[in-house]
């Protein structure tokens, strides 16, 4: 079974800093995606960025980068020049391909504050 | 814009009563999801359903039972509500890939359902 871990259940940064969320997972699967979810005070989860397994580069969105390490099978977020609205829970997953329904394991979670 | 819509943001129930929790998507996704969020253990998979009338079980199925008659329309149902099934309830949909390349499908989540047994 795969399993995701967080390890840092919740951060405090200055606004314009930068943060980095740890994310290591578990699997024997060889081909699967990562993803980074928010979700902030409204409860809505929002997809920050996404990783293919067999894609070497690193994902970025604007401020949002990712450290993907296969062999170590870590997945860390990098939020540079962090803003207020960057204050949420970060949920790291991990999906595997071509088993069963497609579902998305979830870890734990990490509860960012953005302080001003 | 797409959207998932649960059926009851807040919701007080008491103890042995059976409970609904409605989900409707409107993006005609194959795959849907039941999640449950507790503080420290994240989100956990109840059920989930890749087909109308089709299901399996997740992680902690225990205490809930789903229903999917239409694609659109993924129900929770807890047959026998107990304080120990107060939590956020999230559903999900997601559409189903076919290939490595679309394997990054996003999930789409609802607003939760902030469940509260009495």
């Amino acid at each position: 079974a795969q399993t995701v871990t967080q390890s840092q259940p919740e951060m405090s940064v200055q606004e314009a800093e930068t943060v980095t969320l740890s994310c290591t997972y578990d699997t024997s699967e060889s081909n699967y995606y990562l993803f980074w979810y928010k979700q902030p005070p409204s409860r809505q989860m929002i997809l920050v960025i996404r990783q293919e397994a067999y894609k070497q580069q690193n994902a970025t969105e604007n401020r949002f980068s990712v450290n993907f390490q296969k062999a170590a099978k870590s997945f860390s977020l990098k939020i540079s020049d962090s803003q207020l609205g960057d204050t949420a829970m970060y949920f790291c997953a991990f999906s595997p391909l071509f088993q069963g329904a497609q579902k998305l394991v979830f870890g734990q979670g990490t509860r960012l504050t953005i302080n001003p | 814009d797409v959207k998932v819509t649960q059926s009851s943001r807040y919701l007080v129930k008491r103890t042995g009563e059976k409970v609904f929790l409605e989900c409707v998507q409107d993006m005609d996704h194959e795959n849907m999801f039941w999640y449950r969020q507790d503080p420290g253990l994240g989100l956990r998979l109840i059920y989930f359903s890749y087909d109308v009338k089709m299901k399996e079980k997740g992680d902690i199925p225990e205490g809930y039972s789903v229903s999917r008659e239409k694609k659109e329309r993924f129900s929770l149902i807890l047959e026998s509500a107990s304080t120990n099934q107060t939590s956020m309830y999230l559903c999900a949909s997601r559409k189903v890939y076919l290939s490595l390349r679309e394997g990054g499908t996003e999930a789409f989540f609802g607003q939760g359902t902030r469940l509260t047994v009495v």
